[in-house]
């Protein structure tokens, strides 16, 4: 089956520091997103991009984050200055066109721990 | 807003026992409903799903039924394992957007 992959699996960094999270989606996919997970805590919804631009956003996403699709292929998240509360496990996730039900399925990407000193 | 609200636990159950894991939600519209599963150590899968009212989802010897009249989506499990200790997250889709609820974590002893 195909898969969502996400580098690096694990990212260390400094406080204020910035880091780019990235996603390769499904190549067909035209739905993508971003979850995170702080650790024992529930997934939290932080974006979604469509066609090019942000289609739905959390109040979590605020200006010092950003995403990205720079080529045919990539999904990023950028974080401007990391504060250590953006310590968590971030998922990518996309699916593809919608009309079909089957095909409301997200495909999640294994994540990338990012862990904020 | 489309919310889902799930059991919270821990939940410790022994092997072979039976489980349930509760799961309501709230929809304007018509969603898919979804069972995700995260392994220690592992990112989220996607366990089963179900995307009309009746509708029963089943994978792995779990199963959930959409329940349009309670607003439910409830898992579970004849006999569990073990290796089935993980956290389970209930989910939903309206087309455009994924919401989870807060995840209910399942530990099976032997």
């Amino acid at each position: 089956e195909p898969e969502v992959t996400q580098t690096p699996s694990h990212q260390v960094t400094q406080m204020g520091q910035e880091v780019i999270l990235r996603c390769v989606p499904i190549s067909n996919h035209l739905y993508f997103y971003w979850y995170r997970q702080i650790l024992g805590q529930k997934v939290e919804f932080l974006v979604s991009f469509y066609n090019n631009e942000i289609s739905e956003k959390s109040e979590i996403f605020d200006d010092q984050f950003s995403v990205e699709r720079p080529d045919g292929s990539n999904f990023t998240l950028k974080i401007r200055s990391t504060k250590l509360e953006d310590s968590a496990m971030y998922f990518c996730a996309s699916r593809p066109r919608t009309g079909k039900t089957e095909n409301e399925k997200l495909f999640f990407g294994s994540g990338t721990q990012l862990s904020v000193l | 807003g489309n919310s889902v609200t799930q059991m919270e636990g821990p939940v410790t159950l022994s092997e072979e026992a039976f489980l349930t894991i509760n799961c309501t939600y709230t929809a304007t519209g018509y969603p898919s409903l979804f069972w995700y599963v995260q392994y220690p150590g592992e990112g989220l899968q996607l366990l089963l799903k179900a995307t009309k009212a009746d509708d029963k989802g089943s994978n792995k010897g779990f199963e959930a039924t959409y329940r349009k009249e309670t607003t439910s989506f409830h898992l579970e499990k004849g006999s569990v394992q073990v290796s089935d200790s993980a956290v389970y997250f209930c989910a939903l889709s309206d087309h455009l957007d994924m919401r989870f609820g807060a995840g209910t974590r399942l530990t099976v002893k032997p």
